[in-house]
């Protein structure tokens, strides 16, 4: 399978602990996204790369999130001192850069954050 | 902050009518628009993308942009009980990400 993959699919933590996830995007695909989605809601954009390069980052998010994708291929998104308002799926994305192809995002299965 | 308004519905059509989705966004530079569809339990996936004024056709689909009124829409035509979902319209920033409404629930009746 050669899709967007995200691990862990599910993440259990008390609230203050500090939690990592990791996205490997599809090996062709240079653009690399995280959204953050809750119940109802539409998918919710953190930050995305183009290869190593972070191009943007919500202003919605705190400096408690932080995203690295250190050699333009995996991804990882860490949350510090959690609290029970990060509780939500995290999906990862990626695609190609350029035209229609920019906004062809494909979707992992998302990693969900539970913080009690 | 950029916005893409849609209704939450429930929206209920039963099949084999038109079901018609509407988006409203802000930012008035937007160059992208896209439709994405979400099964409970499941990740969005593409379903069409327009990036001038007027019609696009795909199968079933048709979505519709108006860039002087800020408005997209999408019509599924001879709806099916598989297209129920939740159905997302996200506008492309003039940074490259993907901007999402909140969606808008379909919900067709056999």
């Amino acid at each position: 399978d050669t899709g967007v993959s995200q691990d862990p699919r599910h993440k259990i933590t008390k609230r203050g602990q500090n939690v990592t996830f990791r996205c490997d995007p599809i090996s062709e695909h240079n653009r690399l996204y995280w959204y953050r989605q809750t119940l109802g809601q539409g998918p919710e954009f953190l930050t995305y790369f183009q290869n190593e390069a972070q191009l943007e980052k919500s202003r919605l998010l705190s400096d408690r999130f932080s995203a690295e994708r250190p050699k333009g291929s995996f991804s990882t998104l860490e949350i510090q001192r959690t609290e029970q308002g990060d509780s939500a799926m995290y999906l990862c994305a990626s695609s190609r850069s350029g035209g229609a192809a920019t906004g062809e995002l494909f979707f992992g299965e998302g990693s969900r954050l539970t913080v009690l | 902050q950029k916005e893409v308004e849609q209704n939450s519905g429930p929206l209920s059509v039963p099949e084999g009518a038109i079901a018609s989705l509407n988006c409203t966004y802000s930012d008035r530079g937007s160059q992208s628009f896209f439709w994405y569809r979400q099964y409970s339990g499941k990740s969005p996936e593409l379903i069409m993308f327009i990036y001038s004024n007027g019609d696009k056709e795909d199968g079933r689909f048709t979505a519709q942009l108006n860039k002087a009124s800020q408005y997209v829409s999408l019509l599924i035509r001879d709806s099916q009980p598989s297209d129920s979902a939740t159905y997302l319209c996200a506008v492309g920033g003039s940074q490259g990400n993907l901007i999402f409404g909140k969606g808008t629930k379909l919900s067709v009746k056999p």
